[in-house]
């Protein structure tokens, strides 16, 4: 059973224009979101995160917003850049665990 | 660069063979995790472990074994590989002292012929 859920497997976007990448959980222990880009032959690295006490994260071009009653998050990259061309993969984790469970990626592709 | 190095970074093995990726770290910390990534499934815990000799299962560990003698090292074992165990295999390690981030190694592609 897939706990952590992203619908969209690829998104493609202007440079420029605002990309919104999407992650839907359903275990509603998780208290922590993390968000990784992946490029190809290169391991994730991570991007930014968001505890289950706030409602949103900023750092730089990109936000991460948290709906804990709608148990969704979603990656906000404001301009878009043809660099962030990636897949991006959302991931949860729950105190006191040790694992971090992530969702099965979206494509995004910037367009110059 | 947290200091993470998988080896081999590339393997061919032929089915039934058993089969060690190696991941060592630089880095102290506690928690070492092995993923798998395919396409469709994202990435996968298959095991994980939480000190020297400690190791839990998780997401997808059947036909796997995973060894921890050192806190720098974290060995999975493929015991007979299978076509279905082809896949990229990244090794992550984090501290979690508070809430932290996962950092991962490069990746090992393993091909099972």
């Amino acid at each position: 059973d897939q706990q952590v859920k992203q619908n969209s497997p690829s998104l493609s976007v202007q440079e420029g224009r605002i990309s919104i990448l999407n992650c839907d959980y359903t275990n509603s222990m998780f208290d922590y979101f993390l968000w990784y880009k992946k490029y190809p032959a290169e391991g994730p690295t991570f991007l930014i995160s968001i505890s289950s006490i706030k409602d949103k994260n900023e750092d730089g071009r990109f936000t991460v917003f948290l709906n804990k009653s709608a148990k969704h998050l979603s990656l906000h990259i404001v301009p878009s850049q043809p660099g962030d061309s990636a897949v991006y993969f959302c991931a949860a984790s729950e105190s006191g665990t040790y694992k971090y469970i992530f969702g099965t990626g979206t494509r995004l592709k910037v367009l110059a | 660069d947290a200091g993470i190095t998988q080896s081999p970074r590339h393997k061919v093995t032929e089915t039934g063979t058993p089969v060690t990726l190696r991941c060592h770290q630089t880095e102290n910390h506690r928690y070492m995790y092995w993923y798998r990534q395919d396409p469709g499934h994202g990435l996968r815990l298959i095991h994980y472990s939480y000190g020297v000799k400690d190791t839990d299962k998780g997401e997808v560990s059947d036909g796997y074994s995973v060894s921890r003698s050192k806190t720098e090292d974290f060995l999975l074992t493929l015991e007979s590989a299978t076509s279905s165990q082809t896949s990229v295999y990244f090794c992550a390690i984090s501290d979690r002292v508070l809430d932290t981030e996962a950092f991962f190694g490069q990746g090992t592609r393993l091909t099972v012929v």
